[in-house]
């Protein structure tokens, strides 16, 4: 089946502007999370939704991000006023969210360059 | 969650078994054992999971001690295409944690011909 998709797949932006990325989740996924890598590091985890539940933010680096999700299907990572310090791989990825197991499935992610 | 520890680097020759290991010596009952390859310029790939039994998929084998403090991961005939960070998280189901996926350094795995 289809698994996560996320557009676009690369975006070059200028200091100062704002961005949308965009996560379609695999169908059926009640839960999805944003992640960000930068260039040699970890996976970064930003933000945590869950069906209908308050949606968990600690992750955000700064009121700079934000985050929405329609229902269980597509979110989108908003970055306000993006710095260069933005730039990274931003990833999504749903799981079923099941009591026995919340195995998470990754998108390809978005390469996001900030100039 | 509890913390995993990782060889840096590994090589593996073609068709050969590679193994994988990680320790978990703090790990608590309600704790999963995960693993994850991320390869070059791609989101990372579920590969198993396990809570205390051996488990086996398509793509490996996953060997947790009794005591559960350590795991391998087995790739049973590794390829070119195995090379990647494998990464070994541990994780508990609930709690103040529950979503998030914390990544370490991991292990680079390199095979080759």
């Amino acid at each position: 089946g289809a698994g996560v998709s996320q557009s676009p797949s690369n975006k070059v932006t200028e200091k100062g502007k704002d961005v949308e990325l965009r996560c379609d989740p695999i169908s059926g996924h009640t839960a999805l999370y944003w992640y960000r890598q930068r260039l040699g590091q970890g996976l970064e985890f930003l933000i945590y939704f869950q069906g209908n539940s308050a949606p968990d933010k600690s992750g955000l680096p700064s009121d700079r991000f934000s985050a929405e999700r329609t229902g269980e299907s597509v979110s989108t990572l908003t970055i306000q006023r993006t710095q260069q310090e933005d730039s990274a791989v931003y990833l999504c990825a749903s799981s079923l969210d099941t009591l026995r197991t919340d195995t998470q499935y990754f998108g390809p992610g978005t390469r996001l360059t900030v100039l | 969650d509890a913390k995993t520890t990782q060889p840096t680097s590994m090589d593996c020759a073609e068709g050969r078994a590679a193994n994988l290991p990680c320790n978990h010596s703090t790990i608590s009952g309600n704790e999963y054992v995960y693993w994850y390859r991320q390869i070059h310029s791609q989101g990372p790939q579920y590969i198993i999971h396990g809570l205390k039994n051996n488990e086996t998929n398509e793509m490996a084998s996953l060997i947790i001690t009794e005591d559960r403090k350590s795991s391998t991961l087995i790739l049973p005939h590794a390829t070119l295409r195995d090379t990647a960070v494998y990464y070994c998280i541990v994780r508990a189901y609930g709690g103040t944690s529950y979503g998030k996926l914390t990544f370490g350094q991991g292990t680079i795995l390199t095979v080759h011909p």
